[in-house]
């Protein structure tokens, strides 16, 4: 079963940023955050991943709390195309991804 | 260059008939997966291969049957089709690095209806 709790689904304007919160209260101290999206009909995508720091990179921020219980993507320009299910996931022992059921960002002009 | 391929897209076939879905990464990745997504949307993983060598096996009928010749290719085949494996069928590739760290790059999908 996935370990996080994300909203059912969230709208942005396009051109404004993007929040997507994820809960993982029982994140052990070794295991990451990870976001994926999935765009619709194609296969999931990665975006990023991080600890505890704050991450950034050409496609978003990663933004965890300092107990890492939570944490936030933020899209910071949205457009259109960024409209698709959103999957924060915890990272399992060895190479396994959990997909839960995701957050569907529409994203509207 | 596509990165993951998988053939077909799309696939309809009777019940009880057998199945084959190819995946083929050229990313030179080491390890490869198969993930099945339902109705419900759930991804869910498979397999999951290192080097040729079975390391992911969730619980999957044993009519679920992954072969992989070579590091680049991981086929899917499917003995006596039934009404529930239809879903999308991902494939996916990643390397193995020390740690886990390894991004993986999904296939488009293959998208099997079983009637």
């Amino acid at each position: 079963d996935a370990k996080t709790t994300q909203p059912t689904s969230m709208d942005c304007a396009e051109g404004r940023a993007a929040n997507l919160p994820c809960n993982h209260s029982t994140i052990s101290g070794n295991e990451y955050v990870y976001w994926y999206r999935q765009i619709h009909s194609q296969g999931p995508q990665y975006i990023i991943h991080g600890l505890k720091n704050n991450e950034t990179n050409e496609m978003a921020s990663l933004i965890i709390t300092e107990d890492r219980k939570s944490s936030t993507l933020i899209l910071p320009h949205a457009t259109l195309r960024d409209t698709a299910v959103y999957y924060c996931i915890v990272r399992e022992y060895g190479n396994k991804l959990v997909f839960g059921a995701g957050t569907i960002l529409r994203v509207k002009s | 260059d596509t990165a993951v391929s998988q053939t077909p897209k799309y696939l309809v076939t009777q019940m009880g008939n057998d199945k084959s879905i190819k995946c083929e990464q050229n990313l030179g990745h080491d390890t490869m997966y198969w993930y099945k997504q339902d109705s419900k949307k759930f991804l869910k993983i498979m397999f999951s291969y290192n080097n040729k060598e079975l390391i992911i096996n969730e619980t999957v009928p044993n009519r679920f049957s992954p072969k992989s010749p070579d590091k680049a290719h991981l086929n899917l085949h499917i003995n006596s089709l039934e009404l529930g494996d239809s879903a999308v069928y991902f494939c996916a590739s990643s390397q193995l690095a020390q740690g886990f760290h390894n991004e993986q790059f999904f296939g488009p999908g293959t998208r099997l209806t079983v009637l």
